[in-house]
């Protein structure tokens, strides 16, 4: 079992929509947890981190942990065709690991 | 300020040559990290390093070597060249060992088919 596990998708949806990205993780050591948007051959970006449980929102992002059930979540509102990417979740303990990307089409 | 950055950006390689991946970054991080992506995989390490002279393994580092002279500096070498080794490669750095989610900058990305 992968340590990360994320729905590669593809996910396609209307501009406008709000958009819901997951992934479950199976160590239930990890602290740090954190959304990166890769755009089409180029190098992932860090978009959000969060420590422990909680929420934190950035604009139209949300990122959301739920660590008695291992599941982590970015949720973007008001999506926009320039929000089209893979979006992978990864999460930190001692090494990084990543999930597989989920990619996501917003269309105008 | 360049940022991370990587070449070549493609190679084509025949099966047991070798070669070298170059990284460079000029934000005077400590911690460098090579990666490899691979569809339906997402990224996995290779080796990493802590600072100058300091380099340990990954998750995935067979058939890869690496060393670290100066902060700058970080090549990822192939010692000869299998097709399971056809991937996209991304070195990353960060200023500090990732404590506190520190943000890791990704450089561009090298594609290398091996035939």
């Amino acid at each position: 079992q992968k340590e990360v596990e994320q729905d590669p998708g593809p996910l396609s949806v209307p501009e406008g929509a709000i958009v819901s990205l997951n992934c479950t993780y199976s160590n239930s050591a990890f602290q740090y947890f954190m959304w990166y948007r890769q755009y089409s051959r180029k190098g992932p970006e860090l978009l959000m981190y969060t420590y422990s449980s909680g929420n934190k929102e950035d604009g139209r992002f949300t990122a959301q942990v739920d660590k008695s059930s291992k599941y982590i979540s970015l949720f973007i509102r008001d999506s926009q065709p320039s929000d089209s990417a893979t979006y992978l979740c990864a999460t930190l303990e001692g090494d990084m690991r990543f999930g597989a990307g989920t990619r996501l089409t917003v269309k105008p | 300020n360049a940022g991370v950055t990587q070449t070549p950006k493609f190679q084509v390689l025949k099966t047991g040559q070798s070669m070298t991946l170059q990284c460079a970054q000029d934000m005077n991080h400590e911690y460098m990290s090579w990666y490899r992506q691979d569809p339906g995989m997402g990224l996995r390490l290779i080796h990493y390093s802590v600072g100058a002279g300091i380099t340990d393994q990954g998750e995935v580092p067979n058939g890869y070597n690496v060393s670290r002279s100066t902060t700058e500096d970080f090549p990822l070498r192939l010692l000869s060249a299998a097709p399971s080794q056809t991937s996209v490669y991304f070195c990353a750095s960060s200023y500090s060992w990732l404590a506190g989610g520190d943000e890791q900058f990704f450089g561009p990305g090298t594609r290398l088919t091996v035939l």
